[in-house]
């Protein structure tokens, strides 16, 4: 069984740009997260959808949104990239979301210069 | 809301030996999960063990292993035998049963000294 892709794996982008990341989960999996991880803030909670919704939301500002599409894929996008964006970003999926546990992708690493 | 704390930011221990890993968390929930995620230099996150909140037995997993506290909101890790490849950053994290959530904590960088 294929594992949690994420694509790109590394990005480069210019301050006021926006980025588009994609995750495409386990097969069966419909709960798709997103967490920023970076060395000062450790790992934090983005968004996570379910069946195309988004269910949880964590604290961050408007510029980062998501979706889910129908056959469980999500995208993240970042708008009016800022420095502190820089970060790696992961994408995790669960068959259901809640108490099962949740499978990683590699990551994408952003670098906003 | 719900916290996790790893009190520990590094740790090392020789090749061979035991080392604990702490964590602790804040909830007013009593039914969650608890799990521990290793993450190598590869940047992949990799399950390392998973316990239910209203299980009382302690989960192990070949050479790791939990101690469970739930009135003490603890739940620390156990690697035995330490081995090379155990070197990584080790993540606890906390999931609500009813949400898809998931809360963690800062992460313990382990060393493991040949």
């Amino acid at each position: 069984k294929a594992g949690v892709t994420q694509t790109p794996r590394y990005l480069i982008k210019t301050r006021g740009q926006q980025v588009t990341l994609s995750c495409s989960p386990i097969s069966g999996h419909r709960s798709v997260s997103w967490y920023q991880q970076t060395p000062g803030q450790g790992l934090q909670f983005l968004f996570e959808y379910f069946s195309e919704t988004q269910r949880n939301k964590g604290n961050f500002p408007g510029r980062f949104s998501g979706r889910q599409f129908s056959n469980s894929r999500s995208e993240m996008n970042v708008s009016t990239l800022e420095l502190g964006d820089s970060a790696l970003y992961l994408c995790a999926s669960t068959r259901t979301g809640g108490y099962t546990e949740a499978f990683f992708g590699q990551g994408t690493r952003l670098t906003v210069v | 809301a719900q916290t996790v704390t790893q009190s520990q930011p590094e740790m090392s221990v020789q090749e061979a030996e035991t080392v604990t890993l702490s964590c602790t968390y804040d909830t007013s929930e009593s039914d969650y999960y608890l799990f521990w995620y290793k993450q190598p230099p590869s940047r992949q996150m990799i399950l390392v063990i998973r316990q239910e909140a209203y299980k009382q037995q302690n989960a192990t997993e070949n050479r790791f292993s939990v101690n469970f506290q739930k009135a003490a909101k603890s739940f620390s890790l156990k690697i035995s035998d330490s081995q090379l490849g155990d070197a990584a950053m080790y993540f606890c994290a906390y999931i609500n049963t009813n949400a898809g959530k998931s809360t963690f904590g800062d992460g313990t960088t382990l060393t493991v000294k040949p």
